[in-house]
């Protein structure tokens, strides 16, 4: 079984200073994982995703992730919070394609 | 646009009428989904259709009723509706297989933007 923990239902950062989105996964098989951003009233955007190459993956708009198996961990970073990354933030594992297990989202907040 | 085509964008419909959601996907997946997304709730996966088979029915009610034509269609009919059925009606596809299969590059879902339903 999989499953996905978003650590912070809310994240509210200053414009210009780092962002960090948590996300910590249980999984049985070598997964697949992804963020997926949604702005207000469109769907889903994927940033980015690790698939099993390099560990850490370089996404849209700046973000990036790193896979670290030893703490189970994908958390979402950019080094410097934009207004228009005011969002609601997924992370989605899946092993092959099957059975994606989407997380409670994150909204990221960007104060002026 | 991401490939993955849904319409309407916005849909009001009385609690006695049909209409239905439309999906359409050019990407050659060969999974397609719908999802409900409430106000402050996860989202919530409803059918899953692999090679136009249904293969998920999350217990949703029989007042959604998904049809899938072909590979690269997909449809929700929509009948007596409740209000708490307004939400984001999201549709995604994507290529599901094993590794040996699918390059690991095809994962990944392809979201439409949705369909806004309200029921008055």
């Amino acid at each position: 079984a999989q499953s996905v923990t978003q650590l912070d239902s809310h994240v509210s950062v200053s414009e210009g200073t780092p962002v960090l989105l948590r996300c910590n996964y249980s999984s049985s098989y070598s997964p697949s994982l992804f963020w997926y951003v949604q702005h207000p009233n469109k769907g889903l955007q994927l940033l980015l995703k690790y698939t099993s190459a390099a560990t850490l993956v370089k996404g849209i708009n700046g973000f990036e992730a790193e896979f670290k198996k030893s703490e189970t961990s994908f958390h979402l970073t950019k080094p410097s919070a934009h207004m228009s990354d005011a969002a609601e933030y997924f992370c989605v594992v899946t092993n092959y394609g099957q059975n994606f297990v989407f997380g409670p989202g994150t909204r990221l907040s960007v104060l002026p | 646009e991401t490939g993955v085509t849904q319409t309407p964008r916005h849909l009001v419909m009385g609690m006695t009428n049909k209409k239905s959601l439309k999906c359409e996907q050019h990407l050659g997946h060969n999974a397609m989904y719908w999802y409900k997304q409430s106000a402050k709730k996860p989202l919530e996966l409803m059918f899953v259709y692999n090679f136009k088979e249904q293969t998920e029915n999350n217990s949703v009610p029989s007042r959604f009723s998904p049809e899938c034509p072909n590979s690269s269609h997909l449809f929700l009919h929509l009948h007596t509706l409740q209000p708490e059925d307004s939400a984001l009606y999201l549709c995604a596809s994507s290529q599901q297989g094993s590794q040996e299969r699918i390059k690991l590059s095809s994962y990944g879902y392809t979201f439409g933007s949705g369909t806004r339903l309200t029921v008055v």
